[in-house]
């Protein structure tokens, strides 16, 4: 089973438009973590947003905040207000831990999302 | 400025001709890791480091070798590349446990 799922590989909103980016995982650590990234053409990687699975309220930076629903494990990002700035490939990710005391950050196919004016 | 140091940014080269590329982190970060990004298939982790002298395979660790030997640099080393190889490199490192991976800039390898 894949640990995290994008379902949608491509999006487009409407500028000053919200919209959500969804994700789903799987694990069975109780202790994990899920980050979102933003990948604009220019390809770097810019971390975005967090989210503990022990957080008790849903993560917000600004115009992003994550929709956490552990019980249907979803982190779906939500971007409110879109802007052509955001146009851009976005990746959810898990970090979890690992035999051995590691851990380890398993990222998803990613999507790409389009704001038009 | 905190920063991951990948290079070279752009390389190619030719089937079964060695190659490094190099990763330096100044942030003094324990975890460092490796990840080649292909279209439709996401950034998937070669191999990744929970400190010196400790690394471990992700989930495409075949034909990729890596070393720790200083906590800064995590090169990555193949061996004989071949065409498959070719994709987009990313070295990234963090700090804490939930800290965010901060990433290199990317190294797009092109294996002929």
């Amino acid at each position: 089973a894949q640990k995290i799922t994008q379902t949608q590989p491509g999006m487009f909103v409407q500028e000053k438009e919200a919209v959500t980016l969804d994700c789903t995982y799987d694990t069975s650590d109780p202790s994990y973590g899920l980050f979102w990234y933003k990948q604009p053409s220019s390809g770097e990687m810019i971390f975005l947003i967090y989210q503990g699975s022990y957080d008790q309220q849903n993560a917000t930076e600004g115009r992003y905040s994550l929709n956490f629903q552990k019980a249907r494990k979803s982190a779906n990002l939500v971007i409110s207000a879109s802007q052509l700035g955001d146009s851009a490939m976005y990746f959810c990710a898990m970090r979890e831990s690992v035999t051995g005391g590691g851990n380890k950050l398993t990222f998803g196919t990613g999507t790409q999302l389009k704001v038009e004016l | 400025e905190a920063q991951v140091t990948q290079n070279p940014r752009y390389l190619i080269t030719v089937t079964g001709k060695k190659l490094t590329v190099t990763c330096s982190q100044n942030m003094n970060h324990e975890y460092m890791s490796w990840y080649r990004q292909d279209p439709g298939l996401g950034l998937r982790q070669i191999y990744y480091s929970m400190n010196v002298e400790v690394t471990d395979k992700g989930d495409v660790p075949e034909g990729y070798k890596v070393s720790r030997k200083e906590k800064r640099n995590f090169p990555l080393i193949l061996e004989s590349p071949s065409p498959n190889q070719t994709s987009l490199y990313f070295c990234a490192s963090k700090g804490s446990y939930n800290s965010p991976l901060h990433f290199g800039n990317g190294t797009r390898l092109t294996v002929t």
